[in-house]
């Protein structure tokens, strides 16, 4: 089993609606959960993170964190065409602070 | 952008060479992480460096070894390289700890043919 799995896609949304992505992840020690948007050729930028259990709202993006059911989402509000990126998923190792697997990502493609 | 910055951008190797990437960490961050991400997956986690001593390790081969200098900068060593050693490498630098300061530079592809 994969330690992080992230819902497949690619996910296309029209603009302005919302894009919904979902993550899983097996180790019930996690505490620390990211969202990187990774654009094409790029390298992965931070855009979200969370620790507590429930919702955290940063403009248009929503992290919901369940850790009961190991389950962190991601919810892009009135999308824009460039949100169209990959985004990674990464929880950290609960055996320390230094290590953050990666789900494989979910490319988002916004039509205008 | 971000203050991390990687060299080469791209290399071309053979199989069974070495390869050596260099990451220069953003001002003020004492820790080096280094991933390998193949086309299409997550970044993977290879080791982390902390006060020029290695402080975790992924599932990555002893081919695969590195170094910090006493300015945080670090290398990253591929000994005997095999064709799956293709990947993007991603040098992230951070404050001890703070996984929520990390910060990736631009990478370097490598192709092994």
């Amino acid at each position: 089993q994969k330690e992080v799995e992230q819902n497949s896609g690619p996910l296309s949304v029209p603009e302005g609606a919302i894009a919904s992505l979902n993550c899983t992840y097996s180790d019930r020690g996690s505490q620390s959960f990211f969202w990187y948007r990774q654009y094409s050729g790029k390298s992965p930028e931070l855009i979200m993170s969370i620790y507590s259990n429930g919702d955290k709202e940063d403009g248009r993006f929503t992290a919901q964190l369940n850790k009961a059911s190991q389950y962190v989402s991601l919810l892009i509000r009135d999308s824009q065409p460039s949100d169209s990126a990959t985004y990674l998923c990464a929880v950290n190792d609960p055996g320390g602070d230094y290590k953050l697997s990666f789900g494989a990502g979910t490319t988002v493609t916004v039509r205008a | 952008e971000t203050g991390v910055t990687q060299s080469p951008t791209h290399l071309i190797k053979t199989r069974g060479q070495q390869v050596t990437l260099r990451c220069s960490s953003q001002s003020g961050h004492n820790t080096v992480s280094w991933y390998q991400q193949a086309l299409g997956q997550g970044p993977q986690f290879i080791f982390q460096y902390y006060r020029e001593e290695e402080n975790g390790r992924g599932n990555f081969p002893p081919r695969f070894s590195g170094l910090q200098f006493p300015n945080y900068s670090s290398e990253l060593n591929v000994n005997a390289l095999e064709l799956d050693d293709s990947a993007l490498y991603l040098c992230a630098s951070s404050l001890a700890g703070g996984l929520e300061t990390q910060y990736f530079g631009p990478g370097t592809r490598l192709l092994v043919l």
